[in-house]
């Protein structure tokens, strides 16, 4: 069964700095997708960013990065230029390629300080 | 473009009687997953409905069932409700096409205490 596995349950950076988020993931797939997710206080879940595991070229959103080492089974999120608005709970996930069941890790809180 | 609603937003319930949550599918969506996310956890994947049929399931009891509607809305059931179903109920909306995944569209959940 694959499972996701996120080693930083909370992380605080300053505002304007870079933070990296971890997440490990177990898989015996060769292809599959992964995402990053962002749950602020309104509950909803925001999909921040995703990385097809057939591209070898990390995906990269404005402020946000990822670095994918897949024979490592490693997908860490750079934030960079931190903002107050980053604050959330930040899921990392993966999904099957044929299947949209979605297996989420226990998440990171992260914290912007002024 | 009318993204997922869930409600009610918050619910009460008491141990032993049922429940039942709504979701409006975002629109020109055919397809609607259920998470349970605990308090401090996750979200845990409950079941996928596509095209009004049950298409997926996670590791949770018959008591969870639910339903898809001809317009793709979806109802989460849970009967016989216990303590350890206290959580937020997510509700995720996406165009399942097979092979071509497209990213899921969230609601902002029903908070669900039972007492």
């Amino acid at each position: 069964a694959q499972t996701v596995t996120q080693s930083q349950p909370e992380m605080s950076v300053q505002e304007a700095e870079t933070v990296t988020l971890s997440c490990t993931y177990d898989t015996s797939e060769s292809d599959y997708y992964l995402f990053w997710y962002k749950q602020p206080p309104s509950r909803q879940m925001i999909l921040v960013i995703r990385q097809e595991a057939y591209k070898q070229q990390n995906a990269t959103e404005n402020r946000f990065s990822v670095n994918f080492q897949k024979a490592a089974k490693s997908f860490s999120l750079k934030i960079s230029d931190s903002q107050l608005g980053d604050a959330a709970m930040y899921f990392c996930a993966y999904r099957e390629y044929l299947n949209d069941k979605i297996i989420f890790g226990k998440g990171t809180r992260l914290h912007i300080l002024p | 473009e009318t993204g997922v609603t869930q409600s009610p937003t918050h619910l009460i319930k008491t141990r032993g009687q049922q429940v039942t949550l709504r979701c409006s599918s975002q629109s020109g969506h055919n397809t609607v997953s259920w998470y349970q996310q605990a308090l401090g956890q996750g979200p845990q994947f409950i079941f996928q409905y596509y095209r009004e049929e049950e298409n997926g399931r996670g590791n949770f009891p018959p008591r969870f069932s639910g339903l898809q509607f001809p317009n793709y809305s979806s109802e989460l059931n849970v009967n016989a409700l216990e303590l350890d179903d206290s959580a937020l109920y997510l509700c995720a909306s996406s165009l399942g096409q097979g092979a071509v995944s497209s990213p899921l569209h969230f609601g902002n959940g029903t908070r669900l205490t039972v007492t």
